[in-house]
């Protein structure tokens, strides 16, 4: 079954503890992104691939990292995470910028 | 820049009322794709449509319409004959082909079915 996978689906963490939630697809996709979704703002990109090793900034990627050293895998890293870090984070990935993204289904955060 | 809108935060409906989701966009790009995604409550986002700055063709699917107007930026979604099933948060996006790999949505809106 094609699809978008990401782990943790629930996450509560401490303030400062590094943490990693993971991205992986199976289509075979160039595009990947990572988004977050927070009350009365609705999602926003943090930060997106192109293909293998070739990243960018979206809307708000500071306090978050991200690589891509395989096609198929695109995680988010959190180094420090903080309380304003908590949120519903959505992977995605597409074939071209024509077609829509195909999402995992969301990793709930909480940093406290 | 690019910016998605979509004014009506929250509607609420009864069963078999037809509804529509408004959604207004701004490109400066003439090419570009706009998408349709639907949110229900167990939070996964499903998406609906998707439709090309050059092709204005209206499309419908079941219950589903869509109705694309570039002369207003414009690209509505109308659901007929709404069921329980169908309240969820509904997005609009955008992604124009000069804004790299950005998708930039609209801030959702909440459609309430009630039986």
């Amino acid at each position: 079954e094609a699809q978008v996978t990401q782990n943790p689906r629930y996450l509560i963490t401490v303030t400062g503890k590094k943490l990693t939630v993971t991205c992986s697809q199976n289509m075979n996709h160039e595009y990947m992104s990572w988004y977050r979704q927070d009350p009365g703002l609705g999602l926003r990109q943090i930060y997106y691939s192109m293909n293998v090793e070739v990243t960018d900034k979206g809307d708000v990627p500071e306090g978050y990292k991200v690589s891509r050293k395989e096609k198929r895998n695109f995680p988010l890293i959190l180094e420090s995470p903080s309380p304003n870090q908590t949120s519903l984070y959505f992977c995605a990935s597409s074939s071209d910028r024509g077609r829509g993204y195909t999402f995992g289904s969301g990793t709930r955060l909480t940093v406290v | 820049a690019q910016k998605v809108t979509q004014a009506q935060t929250e509607i609420s409906v009864v069963e078999k009322e037809d509804v529509t989701l408004d959604c207004v966009y701004e490109t400066r790009d003439t090419t570009y794709y706009l998408f349709w995604y639907k949110q229900p409550p167990s939070g996964e986002l499903v998406f609906l449509i998707r439709r090309n700055s050059f092709d204005e063709q209206n499309e419908i699917s079941g219950r589903y319409s869509w109705n694309f107007q570039k002369s207003t930026s414009s690209f509505n979604f109308t659901i007929t004959a709404s069921q329980v099933v169908d309240s969820a948060v509904y997005f609009c996006a955008l992604r124009a082909n000069n804004a790299g790999n950005m998708l930039t949505f609209g801030g959702g809106t909440r459609l309430m079915v009630k039986p």
